[in-house]
């Protein structure tokens, strides 16, 4: 149990499109579901927090126009990066909580986002 | 199918005693493990990694240990402090320590108590 997809697991853009990334999970409801990113030696930089039915809460330094938040089920999130540009090329992680980040947290596989 | 497992959901410990962490894995082609600690409310942060090259890395009250045939590794604290008390995810990865997909355990939530 507790499942956590991505979708797409890889995706190539040009520079200036927008690519959005889905958040699943699979066989539980996700009132919280979070957003990470990935950097070189692993560290992980949390984006924003995500609440069912209500405005993402973004970390800050992290541009909440450029990447959009969307948490409409319990069960579905979606990140948009607008307007890619190749230094936003990382690996996007997501993971979802049943209760407000306190218990565990299930990861997604991830999503890798290569900007050309 | 979990490639991590973190079997111990939680663990509690008396301060200045230590604490042992542990994490399984079943991908052979896994050569790089990292803990992750994390606190309510915020987002994992890293803790400290080892190569599959290395059976131990140690920086300062933490020790990790990596025992290759037994796909196992273990986290120990000396001594546990109270601010210790967390969340500890053990997560793996293929490539060594190029950016590449990270398998998550479970989480294991250390409790350090006076």
């Amino acid at each position: 149990g507790a499942v956590v997809s991505q979708h797409p697991s890889w995706v190539i853009c040009k520079s200036g499109t927008s690519v959005k990334i889905e958040c699943r999970s699979l066989d539980f409801q996700a009132t919280t579901m979070f957003w990470y990113r990935q950097f070189p030696k692993q560290s992980l930089m949390l984006m924003a927090t995500s609440n069912e039915g209500s405005k993402a809460t973004y970390e800050q330094g992290v541009e909440k126009d450029k990447f959009l938040i969307n948490h409409a089920s319990l069960t579905l999130s979606t990140l948009t990066v607008t307007s890619a540009h190749p230094e936003d090329s990382s690996f996007y992680i997501c993971s979802a909580s049943t209760r407000g980040g306190e218990e565990t947290q299930y990861f997604g596989p991830g999503t890798r986002l290569l900007v050309l | 199918d979990q490639q991590v497992k973190q079997n111990s959901p939680s663990l509690s410990v008396q301060e200045g005693r230590i604490s042992i962490l542990n994490c399984d894995y079943t991908n052979s082609m896994f050569d790089y493990f990292l803990w992750y600690k994390k606190y309510p409310a915020e987002g994992p942060t890293f803790l400290i990694s080892i190569s599959s090259i290395k059976d131990k890395n140690e920086d300062g009250r933490f020790t990790v240990f990596l025992n290759k045939s037994a796909k196992h590794l273990s986290l120990h604290i000396v001594p546990s402090q109270p601010g210790d008390s967390a969340v500890y995810f053990c997560a793996a990865m293929e490539g060594g320590s190029t950016l590449g997909r990270l398998y998550f355990g479970r989480g294991t939530q250390l409790t350090v108590w006076p």
